[in-house]
């Protein structure tokens, strides 16, 4: 049992670049969500799925673009990457949207040159 | 505007002292109160959770304390370890709201 998959583990990116980061699960939860890490900013929301074909944004979800075609996978789209998108990202997942457990990633480490 | 607000930034406790992080929240609609630990390089995992209709809940060394008229909740590491060394995080949600987390404390238990 996997868990949550993310792929890559590190990035170096140009500006202007666009990439996919992306996230797998094998629980078979419905809800998954992006976050970014940054120094003393905690854990913030990008985007969530509360299921397949349906996704939302969360708290800073410019720049990034998602879709959820399928249960097990949620990637994480950069338009045109910027300095400021260079962060750590995890994936979550959890049964349902709500108070259950949330699973995470082991994360990317994305940096914007 | 952030509505859990998590104290200390960064915490240094002596091994077999006691840790204690501190957060508050804002919105009474508030119903599960989760903590995360993060070691470096890894994801966040569930540590402990409760909800506002208990006050305490223990489990081996972590307890979480819940003030639920003064909006405030504690994680409490008994004879902290140098293993516990991590970052921790607070968290709430109110019934199907996405998780809204701390900024994090960064504890280091020295040997």
């Amino acid at each position: 049992n996997a868990g949550v998959t993310q792929t890559p583990k590190f990035q170096v990116l140009k500006t202007g670049q666009s990439m996919t980061l992306q996230c797998a699960q094998d629980m078979n939860h419905e809800y998954m969500s992006w976050y970014r890490q940054d120094p003393g900013m905690g854990l913030r929301l990008i985007h969530y799925s509360v299921g397949a074909g349906i996704t939302d944004q969360g708290e800073v979800p410019n720049g990034y673009n998602v879709s959820r075609s399928t249960t097990e996978d949620f990637p994480l789209r950069l338009l045109s990457a910027a300095p400021s998108q260079t962060s750590v990202y995890f994936c979550a997942s959890s049964y349902n949207r709500g108070p259950s457990e949330a699973f995470f990633g082991q994360g990317t480490r994305l940096t914007v040159v | 505007q952030q509505q859990v607000k998590q104290s200390p930034q960064s915490l240094i406790v002596q091994k077999g002292g006691i840790s204690i992080i501190n957060c508050a929240y804002e919105n009474t609609a508030f119903d599960y109160f989760p903590w995360y630990q993060q070691f470096p390089g890894k994801g966040p995992a569930l540590l402990i959770a409760i909800r506002p209709d208990v006050s305490e809940k223990k489990e081996g060394r972590f307890t979480i304390s819940f003030n639920k008229s003064a909006k405030q909740f504690s994680l409490h590491i008994m004879d902290s370890q140098p293993g516990d060394s991590a970052t921790y995080f607070c968290a709430a949600i109110s019934g199907y709201s996405t998780l809204t987390f701390g900024k994090g404390t960064m504890l280091l238990v020295s040997p």
